[in-house]
C-alpha cells in the first residue's frame, strides 16, 4: 500500500455534471501532482503544487480546476467535461520537487478511472 | 521524434528467460534517468534509478549510454510476477517526461 490515497476510485459522470476528486498523501512530502493517463499514451503533466502553491499547470483547459487547501490535500475540480477527458487520473507526492531534484520519487494513489458519458 | 520512445511491445518471455528492452532520449541535456513499473489497472511504482553509467538491484540491471541516447532495462530470471509495463522517465532537470511504457508479458 502506499502513503497516497485517492477517492473516489471510479467515476462516472455526465458532460454537465460537476464532480471532485479527492487525494491525500501521508508522506509528509510537500510537492503534489495531477496527472492523466490515457491508454498507450505517455502520463501527462497536469499540475504540480510546492508547498501548497502551484508551480505548474500544463495548458490544462479551463474544466479542470485544482485545489491544494494544504501540503496533504488535493483537489481536482471537474466540470462540463467531454468524453476525450475520460481517462485514469493519478495523484503523486515527492519529498522535493521531481524534475527539479536529481533523483525524487514520487509515489502514486491508486488513481481515479473517470468515464464521461 | 518524442522525447521519449519506448517500444510499446507486448514481449512476451516464458519464464526464467532474460529480457531487455530499451528507451531513447531525445535531449541530451537530461539528467537522470528512472523505470517504474505499472501493473494492470495499477499505480506506477519505482523500479530503479538510474545512476552516471547504470544500477543493478538483484535480477534487474538498467544501464545508461549517454552518446546513444538511451538507457535499458535488463531482467534475467523472470518471474510471472514481472508480468507488467515498464515506464521510462527523463528528468530534465526542470521537469520529468514519461514514456508510454513497454508491456512485459511472462509465459508459464
Amino acid at each position: 500500500e502506499t502513503g497516497v490515497t485517492q477517492t473516489p476510485r471510479h467515476l462516472v459522470m455526465g458532460m454537465t455534471n460537476k464532480k471532485s476528486l479527492k487525494c491525500e498523501q501521508h508522506l509528509g512530502h510537500n510537492a503534489m501532482y495531477w496527472y492523466k493517463q490515457s491508454a498507450k499514451k505517455p502520463l501527462e503533466l497536469m499540475f504540480v503544487y510546492n508547498f501548497k502553491e502551484q508551480t505548474e499547470n500544463n495548458s490544462v483547459p479551463s474544466r479542470f480546476s485544482p485545489e491544494c487547501p494544504n501540503s496533504s490535500h488535493l483537489f481536482l475540480h471537474l466540470h462540463t467535461l467531454q468524453p476525450e477527458d475520460s481517462a485514469l487520473y493519478l495523484c503523486a507526492s515527492s519529498s522535493g520537487l521531481a524534475g527539479v531534484t536529481p533523483y525524487n520519487e514520487q509515489f502514486f494513489g491508486p488513481g481515479t478511472r473517470l468515464t464521461v458519458l | 521524434r518524442k522525447e521519449v520512445e519506448q517500444d510499446p511491445g507486448p514481449f512476451n518471455v516464458p519464464e526464467g528467460a532474460t529480457v531487455a528492452f530499451n528507451c531513447t532520449y531525445s535531449n541530451s541535456a537530461s539528467q537522470s534517468f528512472f523505470w517504474y513499473r505499472q501493473d494492470c489497472r495499477k499505480e506506477p511504482k519505482l523500479l530503479m534509478s538510474v545512476y552516471s553509467s547504470g544500477n543493478e538491484d538483484g535480477r534487474f540491471t538498467a544501464q545508461l549510454n549517454r552518446a546513444s541516447q538511451y538507457i535499458s532495462l535488463l531482467i534475467r530470471d523472470s518471474k510471472l510476477s514481472d508480468s507488467a509495463t515498464y515506464l521510462c522517465v527523463v528528468n530534465l532537470g526542470y521537469q520529468l517526461i514519461w514514456g508510454a511504457g513497454t508491456k512485459l508479458i511472462i509465459k508459464p
